[in-house]
């Protein structure tokens, strides 16, 4: 089992800010993304990294941005934080084949006022 | 694009009985992951399917990965209170590779 982290866990702002959600993984994935979750709704991909230096955006578009500097650490950034934002960000890894067993983290939550 | 489809969207049964959900596609996929997901938290892997008819069991979960490799079922024996969550079943396309997840299953158990 991944030993993933996200933080903030709930993060609640006004429009217009800047934001990073911080995910860390301890297992030594080279594979990790970052998923969008409205509650109660299925997971949808908006950006995934194959390793150091490698970014990638998933299949649903989203204005915010990732970078992957590390191998641990796959923080996700909203340049101008708005309503339309909030939603459920969840992280993953893996390792192995691309999307094989994903190994979530706890979530952030964000509220966009 | 892809999609899958889960049913049933939501089941509320009584403490003791079986629980069966699936998902289907229209396409193949080569490999099959089962998760619950409590609310507030991320979903946890539950069980992993990666051959066409692959029976495999975690407890009282069991999952099938089908002979077409376009479905999938989970099985929960005996549910008890802690079973209750949102379950989704995510197929690795053979296509693209990546994940897709279906709309999960709510379930709720009565003591």
């Amino acid at each position: 089992e991944a030993d993933i982290y996200q933080t903030p866990r709930y993060l609640v702002i006004g429009t217009g800010k800047k934001i990073t959600l911080e995910c860390s993984q301890t297992m030594g994935h080279d594979k990790m993304y970052w998923y969008q979750q409205d509650p109660g709704m299925e997971l949808h991909l908006i950006h995934y990294s194959y390793g150091v230096n490698s970014t990638e955006k998933g299949d649903l578009s989203s204005e915010s941005t990732v970078s992957r500097i590390r191998t641990e650490h796959f923080p996700l950034t909203l340049e101008s934080a708005r309503p339309s934002h909030t939603s459920q960000y969840l992280c993953a890894s893996s390792v192995g084949g691309a999307y094989r067993e994903q190994f979530f983290g706890p979530g952030t939550r964000l509220t966009v006022l | 694009g892809q999609q899958l489809n889960q049913s049933p969207q939501s089941m509320f049964i009584q403490e003791g009985e079986d629980v069966s959900m699936n998902c289907t596609s229209s396409s193949i996929f080569n490999t099959w992951l089962w998760y619950k997901q409590d609310p507030g938290e991320g979903p946890v892997l539950l069980i992993a399917l990666y051959k066409a008819g692959e029976l495999t069991s975690n407890g009282r979960l069991t999952a099938q990965f089908g002979i077409t490799r376009k479905d999938s079922f989970l099985n929960i024996s005996a549910s008890i209170p802690s079973d209750v969550g949102i379950y989704f079943c995510a197929g690795r396309s053979s296509n693209t590779g990546k994940l897709i997840f279906g709309q999960g299953t709510t379930l709720q158990v009565k003591p």
